[in-house]
């Protein structure tokens, strides 16, 4: 199957913080990419549809100006969470489709942030 | 939108016997169903998926049956291994649309 690379998979950093977690399709062009948020032992909670070289769509209740998404090219897209606080923390893992097989649904590694 | 609803939430089974989880959804655009297994810390990977066209489909010990009158679709594992133990998430999608994800259920096969 696809290849969905995400980094970091763990980072741990102050409050106030920005930090950036990377998503990149390996093996093929997704022209759409999801962020999804996963508290233990829930289910995934998406934030955000990121199109390439669009604006990315938010859920209801999820702040654009704290989870910056950016989709610059077919095989890359990043989310900051600004100013990061505590209550952040979570498992945030992202997923591709891919442009010439759109059914199927690609997901990242993950990646744990912790905000101390 | 499209509303997935996933039970049971957890479920334990002994060794060999088959363990059946049910998913519901609201949206009848919906025509892509895929089941997910995620083990701790690591990313759901698919492991199996049918479309509404179909109405059951089988991979070995994993099959998924789907009724679309009904709007419910079920995975069934057959011979459970303790390898089998994870959590499973349902999905529905309507083609080149978002995902919605049922609430996850979190098998245990005991050894």
């Amino acid at each position: 199957g696809a290849v969905v690379s995400q980094h970091p998979s763990w980072v741990i950093c102050k409050s106030g913080t920005s930090v950036k977690i990377e998503c990149r399709s390996l093996d093929f062009q997704a022209t759409t990419m999801f962020w999804y948020r996963q508290f233990p032992k829930q289910s995934l909670m998406l934030m955000a549809t990121s199109n390439e070289g669009s604006k990315a769509t938010y859920e209801q209740g999820v702040e654009k100006d704290k989870f910056l998404i950016n989709h610059a090219s077919l095989t890359l897209s990043t989310l900051t969470v600004t100013s990061a606080h505590p209550e952040d923390s979570s498992f945030y893992i992202c997923s591709a489709r891919s442009s010439s097989a759109s059914e199927k649904l690609f997901f990242g590694s993950g990646t744990q942030l912790s905000v101390l | 939108g499209e509303n997935v609803e996933q039970h049971p939430s957890t479920l334990s089974v002994q060794e060999g016997d088959s363990a059946v989880i049910k998913c519901t959804y609201s949206d009848s655009a919906s025509n892509y169903f895929p089941w997910y297994k995620q083990e701790l810390g690591k990313r759901p990977q698919l492991i199996i998926d049918i479309r509404s066209n179909v109405g059951e489909k089988k991979d070995q010990r994993i099959a998924v049956t789907l009724n679309k009158t009904a709007k419910h679709f079920s995975l069934h594992i057959t011979e459970t291994q303790p390898e089998d133990s994870a959590v499973y998430f349902c999905a529905a999608s309507v083609t080149g649309n978002q995902f919605y994800f049922g609430t996850g259920t979190s098998l245990t096969v005991i050894p």
